[in-house]
């Protein structure tokens, strides 16, 4: 069983639109959580950190739920520069595991 | 601001030849990471190093050594390329304990 599981979708969604990613995680003793994003042919870079009671950063609003092992990313207001693929990480220690990422395109 | 670099960012190998992929972070980080990343399989890891004069194997060591020269580098040999390597390789690092992993712009890698 993968650590890390994510729909790898693609979403494709018009300008403005709300879009929900979700992901799941198998270790219940995972630490730290993370969305990523990585553009085509580019190295991930950090999005946002994930917490228990939530956070947000501008359009972008991330949720933990440890119980479910249930990690969300909501984007609202989508831009035309939000296309790209986005990736679930948790960390256990020294180690990070990867979901295989979800794919959004955003369509004029 | 360098970063994380890495060389070459492209390589065309023939089956059995060897190579080192080099990695190096200015960020005075203390772990590194070797990652490779293929189609529907995401990023797995392949080896890392939580400090300097420490590796260990992650999920997909098999046909990979590494090297922590130093602090600064991390460096990843594939002694007899298989096709089976052909992969996107990413370098990252991160401060120990710190929750953040910064990566390199990656080596596409192609074995024939």
């Amino acid at each position: 069983r993968k650590e890390v599981e994510q729909d790898p979708g693609p979403f494709n969604v018009p300008e403005g639109a709300t879009v929900a990613f979700n992901c799941t995680y198998s270790n219940s003793a995972s630490q730290s959580f993370f969305w990523y994003r990585q553009d085509c042919r580019k190295e991930p870079k950090l999005l946002m950190s994930v917490y228990s009671s939530g956070n947000e950063d501008g359009r972008f609003t991330a949720q933990l739920n440890r119980a479910s092992q249930y990690i969300s990313l909501l984007i609202r207001d989508s831009k035309l520069s939000d296309s790209a693929t986005y990736l679930c990480v948790v960390n256990e220690g020294n180690q990070f595991y990867f979901g295989t990422g979800t794919s959004l395109t955003v369509i004029p | 601001n360098a970063g994380v670099t890495q060389t070459p960012k492209f390589q065309v190998l023939k089956t059995g030849q060897s190579m080192t992929l080099q990695c190096a972070q200015d960020m005075n980080h203390n772990s590194m990471y070797w990652y490779r990343q293929d189609p529907g399989m995401g990023l797995r890891l392949i080896y890392y190093s939580a400090s300097e004069g420490t590796t260990d194997k992650g999920e997909v060591p098999n046909g990979y050594n590494v090297s922590r020269l130093n602090k600064r580098e991390f460096s990843l040999r594939l002694e007899s390329a298989a096709p089976s390597q052909t992969s996107v390789y990413f370098c990252a690092s991160r401060l120990s304990g710190g929750p953040i992993q910064y990566f390199g712009a990656g080596t596409r890698l192609s074995v024939l």
